[in-house]
């Protein structure tokens, strides 16, 4: 294990839904982030937070809505989403923020399929 | 364009055998290249990481190179297993002290029996 739980493992949501995912991670870590991975395509970084502050917002619809409220969870809200948002949600972490530098720790993701 | 593209796409393999799957990389100036391991379900998990000084790394029987003259990288795996069956991917990271990581799409590995 990596020291990242996501939950659920699996999700299936209509377009006018409203979910919410999860993620955990017991490492004492500073930062975490949200990446989408599509099948075939590079993983794209959604979100940063560090230090509970979010400090990058890729150019995200605002259907997708983050929440932090500690170091350690991290939450990814979502609404009305469409099915092109279907794909892979990996949350990872790192100790200070500057992945660049830092090895990043991935949780197992969440598979999402909207109908 | 990807500043990150990996070749093959995917590939599949007899187990006990070798195989080497490519990194080329456009990222400047470079920091580091690391290579994860994602299995089917999963998320990615690091195999590997390497700075400008380092050309070779291993981990068991997974071996990493780096040219960083040419911007290549190369993922070597040795006598191939059933479990080495999974997307292997290639990061590429800049000098600079963010979180930005350009990833590459991944080689798909599958191992027969």
């Amino acid at each position: 294990e990596t020291g990242v739980t996501q939950t659920p493992r699996h999700l299936v949501m209509g377009m006018t839904n409203k979910k919410s995912l999860k993620c955990e991670q017991h490492l004492g870590h500073n930062a975490m982030y949200w990446y989408k991975q599509s099948a075939k395509k590079p993983l794209e970084l959604m979100f940063v937070y560090n230090f509970k502050e979010q400090t990058e917002n890729n150019s995200v619809p605002s259907r997708f809505s983050p929440e932090c409220p500690n170091s350690s969870h991290l939450f990814l809200h979502l609404h009305t989403l469409q099915p092109e948002d279907s794909a892979l949600y990996l949350c990872a972490s790192s100790q200070q923020g500057f992945a660049t530098n830092e090895k990043l720790f991935f949780g197992s993701g969440t598979q999402l399929s909207v109908l | 364009k990807n500043q990150v593209e990996q070749s093959p796409q995917s590939l599949i393999i007899l187990e006990g055998k070798n195989c080497t799957l490519q990194c080329n990389y456009t990222v400047s100036p470079f920091s580091n290249l690391r290579w994860y391991k994602q299995d089917t379900g999963r998320g990615p998990v690091s195999l590997t990481i390497m700075t400008f000084s380092e050309n070779t790394k291993s981990n068991g029987r997974y071996t990493a190179t780096l040219d960083a003259d040419t911007k290549q990288s190369s993922l070597h795996i040795t006598a191939s297993q059933l479990s080495d069956s999974a997307s292997y991917i290639c990061v590429v990271s800049a000098l600079s002290n963010d979180y930005k990581l350009s990833f590459g799409a991944g080689t798909t590995v599958t191992v027969r029996a």
